[in-house]
């Protein structure tokens, strides 16, 4: 059981937008750190596609997007495209009374109609 | 361009000892804290340890807490990941991964080698 909690399933026709949310707690996001989003294609390593909540790095296309509010987060993916279709997963720290750590969610896997 | 090249993976027997390495090269490896993760066979993600820069700092998830110890050598630009004891949960990919300092998340992220661990 991951420490954030994700969708394990979304889905969306091309051209369409779809999120997907995040739900931590008041020791992970809720404590104030940040959550980062990483996009993994079939086969490959994770890829960083939204870091600090709702920065892109560069490179990443601008239909994708961050937010943060509270214990959540979400991404969101607007103009749907064929290469979207992948696993997505969240990051963020999470404190423990050995210090703070890095926590996943499940990962989300995205399919495009 | 920046590279994480993992290696050291491979069949071992349950209660075995494994060393992985990560070579690194396009950036200054001293400068960043480091950082192994890993995905069991169709599972997500699992943070597993992150060691900081000069090796100050070093944590571990509790799953591989007194059996896994990180290490690195700034000046080969390698980043290591002593497994003993392993266990049949521990079969997964492991990728060693670069923080970037300011958001602290992973920027960049080696291919990945894979632990199988089976009698």
């Amino acid at each position: 059981q991951s420490v954030l909690t994700q969708p394990p399933s979304v889905s969306g026709a091309p051209g369409q937008r779809v999120t997907i949310s995040c739900t931590g707690s008041s020791s992970n996001i809720g404590a104030g750190y940040d959550v980062h989003w990483y996009q993994q294609l079939p086969g490959t390593a994770p890829k960083l596609l939204i870091y600090g909540n709702s920065n892109r790095p560069s490179g990443v296309p601008d239909r994708f997007s961050g937010s943060k509010s509270g214990t959540s987060a979400s991404l969101a993916i607007t103009g749907l495209q064929a290469e979207d279709e992948a696993d997505y997963y969240c990051q963020s720290y999470d404190s423990s009374l050995s210090g703070p750590h890095v926590v996943f969610g499940g990962g989300t896997k995205l399919t495009v109609l | 361009e920046v590279q994480l090249v993992e290696s050291g993976g491979g069949l071992v027997k349950p209660g075995g000892s494994l060393r992985l390495s990560c070579a690194a090269s396009g950036f200054t490896f001293s400068s960043y804290s480091m950082n192994w993760v890993r995905q069991a066979p169709g599972k997500g993600l699992e943070w597993v340890s992150s060691i900081s820069s000069s090796s100050s700092y070093i944590y571990y998830a509790d799953s591989v807490k007194g059996r896994f110890t990180i290490s690195r050598d700034n000046a080969k630009n390698s980043l290591y990941l002593q497994m003993n004891s392993l266990r049949a949960e521990d079969t997964a990919v492991y990728y060693c991964a670069r923080v970037y300092i300011a958001a602290r998340c992973f920027d960049y992220w080696g291919q990945g080698t894979l632990v199988t661990v089976s009698s």
